[in-house]
């Protein structure tokens, strides 16, 4: 079936430093994947970060970065320099642009910025 | 203002009792949805409501029910709940497709 493996957490980095979280899908049942970032920020639900729905292209959103890779089924998020308020939890999903109703959720992961 | 609704936000119950879960949407999305997290665990999809009494079973339906009279409410229904049924549920909505789900906060449940 399809699946999303992202990097476990928790992850912590302190402020201004880089970030990393590492993405990878598979599509099994589906033909065109969506890829997507979901953040959780505390007492919250989850809200769209970015989202990339061509291979080869890349989202970015309130500092941070994904390129949509298919010869790697990646879809990585990246950020230069965190901040504090950045400490969230970070989902990767996986949706089909013909059958668009269902997303694919990775386990998330926990970022702790450090101030 | 976009906003999904659940409540209640914390809630505990024991064995055997039946639980309702609530859910609400002011953004006249059509499809709603319905999942649950846990620990080490992604989100799972529980069930899809593509409109008013157009439901879909997801990946883990069983030992859950849902109901939706009206487009703007979506409620989750565990008829005896099962201890490992304790979770966090989370409720979700969309316009059409699934390309941005608008999520509520979500649904602490123990089950003792």
């Amino acid at each position: 079936g399809d699946s999303v493996t992202q990097t476990e957490g928790p992850v912590t980095v302190s402020e201004s430093e880089s970030l990393i979280i590492n993405c990878t899908y598979s599509a099994t049942s589906i033909a065109y994947p969506n890829l997507f970032w979901y953040v959780r920020y505390p007492g919250e639900g989850l809200q769209l970060l970015l989202k990339v729905i061509t291979a080869g292209q890349k989202g970015s959103s309130r500092g941070f970065e994904a390129t949509y890779n298919k010869e790697t089924t990646s879809f990585h998020l990246q950020k230069a320099s965190v901040q504090e308020s950045d400490s969230a939890v970070y989902y990767c999903a996986l949706g089909d642009r013909n059958m668009g109703y269902k997303l694919t959720f990775g386990t998330g992961t926990s970022l702790l910025v450090d101030p | 203002d976009m906003k999904v609704t659940q409540m209640p936000r914390y809630l505990i119950k024991r064995m055997g009792e039946n639980v309702l879960l609530e859910c609400g949407q002011d953004m006249s999305h059509e499809t709603m949805y319905w999942y649950r997290q846990d620990p080490g665990l992604g989100l799972q999809l529980i069930y899809i409501s593509y409109d008013v009494d157009s439901n879909s079973e997801g990946d883990i339906p069983k030992g859950y029910r849902v109901s939706r009279k009206k487009r703007e409410h979506f409620s989750l229904i565990l008829d005896s709940a099962k201890t490992n049924q304790t979770s966090v549920y989370f409720c979700a909505s969309t316009l059409g497709s699934a390309e941005t789900l608008y999520f509520g906060s979500g649904t602490r449940l123990t089950v003792l």
